[in-house]
């Protein structure tokens, strides 16, 4: 298992601004993920987060909007730039404990974020 | 790309009652997991199920996974007041993409 902390667990920000959540693992793992869920919505995959090289973003997701850093194999930042109502959602960070058969995915608490 | 459709999209049952939720993809999956979203909480893992026609059972929670390995289901026998959340199967290739969701409601 892996137990990850996220935060901050929620924020109030101003249009414009940019807010940067982090996600700390307890154990080294190669992937880590961001998913956005807006209110009464499904899970969707930002980006993964790859440790060593340039995150891969989904359909949708931009860097300059969503710049990730990964600078080392526990530890994972998303920040949402310039930000606007729109971006208000839950972001939650995930790894593996493999990808692919027979592994499951953990989840930080996620982080609330309201854009005024 | 893919997406994989769940229906209901919300349930309200009665403590006792039966729920289930379906899980439907238009192509082939490698494999399905189902998790479970608490209100206000983040999902957890609850079952993966690989095999054609496979069947796995938790307590009160029965999975199975089509014959196609296009489609699958969640069924809760005699739902309780601990089962409200939103289920939500998912594929698990390189990254895990999940489906759309059921919200379920129980009321005592």
């Amino acid at each position: 298992s892996a137990v990850i902390s996220q935060k901050p667990s929620r924020d109030i920000c101003q249009r414009g601004t940019s807010l940067t959540i982090q996600c700390q693992v307890d154990s080294q793992v190669t992937m880590m993920f961001w998913y956005r869920q807006q209110p009464g919505q499904s899970l969707t995959l930002i980006a993964t987060a790859n440790q060593g090289s340039e995150a891969t973003y989904e359909s949708g997701f931009v860097i300059d909007k969503f710049p990730i850093s990964r600078p080392n194999l526990t530890f994972s930042t998303l920040t949402v730039s310039n930000m606007s109502p729109e971006d208000s959602s839950i972001y939650l960070c995930s790894v593996g404990s493999g990808w692919g058969m027979n592994t499951e995915a953990f989840f930080g608490q996620g982080t609330r974020l309201t854009v005024v | 790309g893919q997406q994989v459709m769940q229906i209901p999209q919300y349930q309200h049952v009665q403590e006792g009652e039966d729920f289930t939720t379906y899980c439907n993809s238009s192509t082939t999956l490698s494999n399905i997991q189902w998790y479970k979203q608490r209100p206000g909480g983040h999902p957890v893992f609850l079952i993966q199920l690989v095999k054609s026609g496979e069947v796995k059972k938790q307590k009160r929670l029965t999975f199975q996974f089509g014959e196609a390995k296009k489609n699958s289901s969640l069924h809760i026998t005699a739902t309780q007041t601990t089962d409200v959340g939103t289920y939500f199967c998912a594929e698990n290739t390189d990254k895990l993409i999940f489906g759309t969701g059921t919200r379920l409601q129980v009321f005592p």
